[in-house]
């Protein structure tokens, strides 16, 4: 079966660059979800996305911005990095509109601020 | 404060033994969702139980929900080493309307010892 799909997987930046992640949801879901864990962290909720309209917002930092497309694929935009943001950053994506919030999750991108 | 709390934060047993891992939550929610992650990889989803639920049964799998306790457990039956990982409890807000961040536990870090 189709998974969550996550580019790229490893990302190395330096401190105040920029960076983009991108997901592309399980066929036919409709919701994208980020979430960002931090070394030995349990995973802390970002941002989603229903229909390609804003859903619900969790500790996603100012310089963090994220959208979702007609195609229902998110990119999640990362600006002025600092080494707090080495994490693994994590998309999951559901079929809201079936009724149930259950989410399933990409391989995650390890992203390495230096 | 933190959502989820799993309970013990690490379990050693021997293969073939149960494991048992208890997971506490404060607020209202509309499910409760237990994942898997191996080091450093993806979270896999395991299992969803609704609020209205009081048990659900998946392979070897057993998740037990008590929402007056505020409370689920997660019980591997006939454990193997492939077991091995942490296991995260994760719940949404009971917002209404879907497309919930889920809030995740500290997580259990099970090892099973061959």
């Amino acid at each position: 079966a189709a998974g969550v799909i996550q580019s790229p997987r490893h990302l190395i930046k330096e401190k105040r660059e920029t960076a983009t992640l991108k997901c592309y949801p399980i066929p036919r879901h409709d919701t994208v979800y980020w979430y960002q864990q931090g070394p030995g962290q349990d995973p802390q909720f970002l941002i989603s996305f229903y229909e390609k309209m804003q859903s619900d917002k969790g500790s996603i930092p100012d310089r963090f911005s994220a959208q979702q497309f007609s195609d229902y694929h998110s990119e999640l935009n990362m600006s002025s990095l600092e080494l707090g943001d080495s994490a693994l950053y994590f998309c999951a994506s559901s079929h809201t509109s079936g009724g149930a919030n259950e989410q399933f999750f990409g391989p995650g991108t390890r992203l390495t601020v230096l | 404060s933190q959502q989820g709390e799993e309970d013990p934060q690490a379990l050693s047993i021997q293969e073939g033994e149960n494991a048992t891992m208890n997971c506490s939550y404060k607020t209202s929610i509309n499910n409760l969702q237990w994942y898997r992650q191996n080091s450093g990889r993806g979270l896999v989803h395991l299992i969803l139980i609704r609020s209205n639920e009081r048990e659900k049964h998946s392979g070897r799998l057993r998740v037990t929900l008590d929402t007056s306790k505020k409370s689920s457990s997660l019980l591997i039956t006939a454990s193997r080493a492939a077991d091995t990982a942490s296991y995260f409890c994760a719940t949404d807000r009971a917002r209404g309307g879907g497309a919930d961040g889920l809030t995740f536990g500290k997580g259990t870090h099970l090892i099973i010892q061959p």
